[in-house]
Order: C-alpha cells, then structure tokens, then sequence
C-alpha cells in the first residue's frame, strides 16, 4: 500500500511542451525531495523540501523547478521538455530527523 | 572516488544459495540505508542503520560504524529477491541521502 503517490507513470511527450509531474503524500511528512534516475545509474538529487513554501535545489543541476504550496504536494514541472530531459523521476518524503525514507513508483519521462 | 562504493556490482546467484552486498562509505553519516529496486522502478527500504545489526525475514543488516562499511545478506535466496540493492547513507548536514550505484542481483531457480 503507497503512501506516496507519482503521476503519471509513464509519459511520452514531444520536445516544447510543459509537463508538470504531480507527488502526493498521506503521511504528513515535512521533507519531500525528487530523484533523477538514468537507467542503470545512481540517483540523484535535484530539488527537496522541509516544508510549506520550502524548496531547495539538490547536488544535480536541473531545468525544473518545484514548489510546495502544501505539505502533501510537491509537484515538479519542466517549463519546456527536451530530449535530454528524458529519465525516471523519483519523489521520496521523509520523517523528523531524515530516517524513514517513502519512495514513490516513478515516472518514466521520455521526451521526444 | 564515490562516497559510497558498493560491491559487487552484479551478482548472479543460485536459489538457495547466501548472498552477500557490501557498502563502504567515506562520510560522517547519521544513517545508512538498504533499499531495492525492482524493473518496474519504484524503491522500497529495507533497513535504515545507525549500528549494530538488524533482521528482517531472510534479510539481515549490519553496520560497523568504525570501518564505514555495512553489509547486506539475504539467506536461502530465491528468484524474487531478484532486484537492485542500493545502498545509500544520510550526511551529517542536511541530512540528505548520497547513494551508491546499486548492486544488480539476479537469483537464478
């Protein structure tokens, strides 16, 4: 059972368009991060939160930008996709004291 | 040089047989982390370490903070355990996770 919840699963989108990745949590976590995965590489950290109105940009530089206008939402979105965007996305949430990681499914961007 | 070294980076192994994933790390850390990763992507954590060692089912986990090195072990493996196993430690700062590239395992019937 997911408490942390990654829309869409898959997407394939032609280069220029804006798409924003949606991640929800139900368990009132205050620090929410998303991961950049290529395949069969590390994760890397591109943005993370610890709370309300907190966003920070992670150790990858990343043409996407977040916000977290509420605790259990913490939406990424890419003003204008391109093929080198194309990657898995993880979101993650956290507990006090950053133990207890909750990873969501993914999302597998391709950019064509 | 990584902070965070896993090994091996594949491993390829009979049902049954004891299987072994070593983790070594480079950073004061406040916690090291097992995860795994199936095809499909998503991650779930297995352990989450400061000392000593942990079981859970046929997973066991230790961590010897003096060496900067933990251990992960899966006994009487089976194909399902078939997956990525990350290892992955929380800085001291901020407290954000630095991971290794993974341990590919694949457990043969």
């Amino acid at each position: 059972e997911a408490d942390i919840y990654q829309t869409p699963r898959y997407l394939v989108i032609g280069t220029g368009k804006k798409i924003t990745l949606e991640c929800s949590q139900t368990m009132g976590h205050d620090k929410m991060y998303w991961y950049q995965q290529d395949p069969g590489m590390e994760l890397h950290l591109i943005h993370y939160s610890y709370g309300v109105n907190s966003t920070e940009k992670g150790d990858l530089s990343s043409e996407s930008t977040v916000s977290r206008i509420r605790t259990e939402h913490f939406p990424l979105t890419l003003e204008s996709a391109r093929p080198s965007h194309t990657s898995q996305y993880l979101c993650a949430s956290s507990e006090p004291a950053n133990y207890g990681y909750t990873f969501g499914s993914g999302t597998r961007l391709t950019v064509v | 040089k990584n902070e965070v070294e896993q090994s091996p980076q594949n491993l390829t192994a009979q049902e049954g047989e004891f299987i072994t994933i070593n983790c070594s790390y480079s950073v004061g850390i406040s916690a090291l982390h097992w995860l795994q990763q199936h095809p499909g992507g998503g991650i779930v954590s297995l352990f989450m370490l400061s000392s000593g060692k942990k079981k859970h089912g046929r997973l066991i986990a230790t961590i010897n903070i003096q060496e900067k090195h933990s251990s992960l072990h899966i006994t009487a493996s089976h194909p399902r355990d078939s997956a990525v196993y990350i290892c992955a430690v929380s800085d001291g700062s901020q407290g954000n996770l630095i991971f290794g590239k993974g341990t590919k395992l694949s457990v043969k019937p």
